[in-house]
């Protein structure tokens, strides 16, 4: 039963536009989320978070929107840029004295010059 | 430089053997955690610590061992009950007390034959 799902595995944008990435998850009792990157045979890197008392978080190009009516997260990029193109997964944890992610299944965008 | 190091980058074992994956880290973090990732699949945790000489199964802990001897180090083994070993297997650590961001390491390839 996956509890974090991304369900578009696959994403193409023209360099300059906006990147969104969806994350949707079911459980109500996540409260902080996380979106990480990562290139081929290399490991994830931190992007930006946000915790469910706020709806959204920006830092420079990158904007992350939290639904938490809908339990649905998103990833805004603009402009896209050829170096954004990776695979980018959410991540999902509660805040019980526990560090555990959940990770979605990631989706990989591909900026087109 | 602070840092997560994984080594080595590729690794060719035989079936029925064991083998154990380094993960050592400077960042003075006190949890440490072991993933891995299939094609197609999301980041699937193994195990976890959020202090030395204690370790919590993660989700599919079946096949795997850990210690945590060092607050540095969190040796993963791989051992012949794991059915399908071979895997991209990713380390990661965060400080504890409430920051969730996880720092990974540069994976380690392993291909069992």
């Amino acid at each position: 039963d996956q509890q974090v799902k991304q369900n578009s595995p696959s994403l193409s944008v023209q360099e300059g536009r906006i990147s969104i990435l969806n994350c949707d998850y079911t459980n109500s009792m996540f409260d902080y989320f996380l979106w990480y990157k990562k290139y081929p045979a290399e490991g994830p890197t931190f992007l930006i978070s946000i915790s469910s008392i706020k709806d959204k978080n920006e830092d420079g190009r990158f904007t992350v929107f939290l639904n938490k009516s809908a339990k649905h997260l998103s990833l805004h990029i603009v402009p896209s840029q050829p170096g954004d193109s990776a695979v980018y997964f959410c991540a999902v944890t509660t805040n019980f004295g526990n560090e555990k992610l959940t990770f979605g299944t990631g989706t990989r965008l591909t900026i087109i010059p | 430089d602070g840092g997560i190091t994984q080594s080595p980058k590729y690794l060719f074992r035989k079936e029925g053997q064991n083998v154990t994956l380094s993960c050592e880290q400077n960042l003075n973090h006190d949890a440490m955690y072991w993933y891995r990732q299939d094609p197609g699949q999301g980041l699937r945790l193994i195990y976890y610590s959020q202090i030395v000489n204690d370790f919590q199964k993660g989700d599919i802990a079946e096949g795997y061992s850990v210690s945590r001897e060092k607050k540095e180090s969190f040796p993963l083994t791989v051992t012949s009950a794991q059915k399908n070993p071979t895997a991209f297997y990713l380390c990661a650590s965060s400080m504890a007390s409430g920051r969730y961001e996880q720092y990974f390491g540069p994976g380690t390839r392993l291909t069992v034959t």
